[in-house]
């Protein structure tokens, strides 16, 4: 157990729909990174937030955004829901802001039909 | 940009034989370099990571890697396996200090059978 905590575990929805996951750290992490793991991308990095604040970017599409709240959880918000963004989601947490050392959540596997 | 090839999507082997996981990077200032293990349906598990000092780094369940700035290797390497070896092994890297976000290899499915 790396103590990152996600809900929901599953998440089976339609196109066209729009979800939120949720990430919770491990205590003491300021850092909070989302990815995203598919059959044909393999594992990508989505985004970064750091005490609240975004860090950096990566293959993060338009219709997802996400946010670091007070109290660190971490939400990432998929709208205009297409097949493709089928996939599992997994939010990982560490104390640093730069070069830390990631500790993974179990993963939301997102279904959609 | 960094990048990351594992240059075998299987490996089979049988238990208690040894193995080894290639991983290569690019990149072109200096990294940190990652092995994490993820179990059938499950998150994944760093399993090690080479930051400086010692280029032999041991892990977790008696795996260990190399990291070759030479030859930008990291590969991960065990002397024998068991079954509960069967997983998928991602190898990682994040450039250095300055940097946060990992970039990922597409992954090698370790097939281990009695």
């Amino acid at each position: 157990d790396s103590g990152v905590t996600q809900t929901p575990k599953h998440l089976i929805t339609a196109t066209g729909q729009r979800v939120t996951l949720r990430c919770s750290p491990r205590s003491g992490d300021l850092s909070v990174y989302w990815y995203q793991q598919s059959l044909d991308q393999g594992l990508q990095f989505l985004i970064h937030y750091y005490n609240g604040e975004e860090r950096a970017k990566g293959n993060i599409l338009e219709r997802f955004s996400a946010q670091q709240f007070p109290d660190l959880h971490s939400e990432l918000n998929l709208s205009s829901l297409e097949l493709g963004d089928s996939a599992l989601y997994f939010c990982a947490s560490s104390v640093k802001a730069l070069g830390g050392t990631q500790y993974f959540g179990p993963g939301t596997r997102l279904l959609v039909l | 940009a960094q990048s990351v090839t594992q240059l075998d999507s299987q490996v089979p082997v049988f238990e208690e034989a040894p193995v080894e996981l290639r991983c290569n990077y690019s990149s072109s200032v200096s990294v940190y370099l990652f092995w994490y293990v993820q179990y059938p349906n499950q998150g994944l598990q760093l399993l090690l990571k080479y930051l400086s000092g010692s280029t032999l780094v041991k892990g977790i369940n008696g795996f260990e890697a190399e990291f070759n700035k030479s030859q930008t290797s990291f590969h991960l390497r065990k002397p024998s396996v068991h079954i509960s070896d069967t997983a998928e092994y991602f190898c990682a890297v994040t450039e250095g200090r300055g940097y946060s976000t990992l970039t990922f290899g597409k992954g090698t499915m370790l097939l281990v059978s009695p």
